[in-house]
Order: C-alpha cells, then structure tokens, then sequence
C-alpha cells in the first residue's frame, strides 16, 4: 500500500463547470476524510465516512458539494457550478476507525476555478 | 465550540539551533487528543507528534518534544537541532475524544531554516 492517493493533482477549470476528485485511502483504513485548504490557513473540515455511511457534513459544504464512497472504498467528491470561491487545496484522508493516532494525508487536490 | 490558534505566522531558526512553535486551544472537554503536523511545500501534511490530554508526561519523537501545559491549554512544539528539512509550514490540530474524530486545525506556522 503507498498511503493515500489523489486524482488529479490539479485541476483548472471555468466557472459553472462541473469538477470531481478521487480519494484512495489506505486499504486497511475504513475512515476517509475530505478538507479543503485555501491560501495561508489551516485545513478546513468538510465531512467523512465511515466505510460507506457519511457520518458528518460542514456547513461548509453547501448544496453544491457531494460526496460519495461507494462500496468503502474510494471516494469521490464533486463540486457542481464551480465558482471562484472554491479555488483551494483538496485534502483527503485516511484512518483506522479511532483515529486517535491521527490521519494518514494525501497530497491533495488544487483546484483553480478561472 | 473548539478553537485552535496558532498566534506566530512565521518563525525562524538557524541550522543546528532549536525553536518552539506554539499553540493554544479551547474545549470544554477533558477527554482530547492534540497534533502536530508538518506540511513542506508542495507535498503531503505528515504527523509529527501526538499527545493524549490524559496523559501528563510530554511526548517526545526523536527531535521533536511537546510542552503540554492542560490547565493552560497550551501545546508547544519543540524542534532541536533543527535540519534545513525541517523547513516547512507546521499546523496544530484538536480532536476530541469519543466516537467522533474530526481534527480541527489551527492556521500553521511558517517555519524558515537558516544555514
């Protein structure tokens, strides 16, 4: 297993355009998370699942968003009528059900919406 | 709600020298567990460093040592020795305790190593 990988690395695209990312966690892993990431802060929680269930949405995740993990395994997540505001890193990541010995990350997803 | 603050954008520190990043948090929980990750310019975050909040004694992972300080809400890293690839941007993160375990993050610190 290599850890955590995202598909793609980066993505240019219009606005209004539609956009999907891959997430593939580490097999053993059944906790995946998505955050996003802009310029000069932290990351920001967006949601996760547990397996196949989605236990958690942010707020900041608005009708737009959606994710899915079908199957437990990958993830994906889309972003519909993209605006500028959703330019940002897209982070996934990965971790045994506790998590308390925190996430395996993978190196993201920048997204730039032109 | 839970809050993470990491008050020095910035630091810097000369090869070889040692440097403390800090980092606040609030929570009302007692039950909590506390990060520090390391995220170098165009690659993937990485953890450093995790404390149990019940457990008093600091952590410490060969360079890196934490100043855990519960009462205060305090949780300082310590870098020692400090390597130039050590340079990158260092992020705080809470997660608390239970079935839940999304972390919550603080707004990093740049950390620049000088030769």
């Amino acid at each position: 297993d290599t850890g955590v990988s995202q598909d793609p690395r980066h993505k240019i695209t219009k606005r209004g355009q539609n956009v999907t990312f891959r997430c593939d966690p580490i097999s053993e892993h059944n906790r995946l998370y998505w955050y996003r990431q802009t310029l000069g802060q932290g990351p920001e929680f967006l949601t996760y699942f547990q397996n196949e269930a989605q236990l958690e949405k942010s707020r900041l995740l608005s009708d737009r968003f959606s994710a899915e993990r079908p199957k437990g395994s990958f993830s994906t997540l889309e972003i519909q009528r993209t605006e500028q505001g959703d330019s940002a890193m897209y982070l996934c990541a990965s971790s045994p059900e506790d998590g308390v010995y925190g996430y395996t990350f993978g190196s993201g997803t920048r997204l730039t919406v032109v | 709600a839970q809050t993470v603050t990491q008050s020095q954008p910035e630091m810097s520190v000369q090869e070889a020298e040692t440097v403390t990043l800090s980092c606040t948090y609030d929570t009302s929980e007692s039950d909590y567990y506390l990060f520090w990750y390391k995220q170098p310019p165009s690659r993937q975050m990485i953890l450093v460093i995790r404390q149990e909040a019940y457990k008093q004694q600091n952590a410490t992972e060969n360079r890196f040592s934490v100043n855990f300080q519960k009462a205060a809400k305090s949780f300082s890293l310590k870098i020692s020795d400090s390597q130039l690839g050590d340079a990158a941007m260092y992020f705080c993160a809470y997660r608390r305790g239970g079935a839940t375990n999304k972390l919550i993050f603080g707004t990093g610190t740049l950390l620049a190593v000088q030769p």
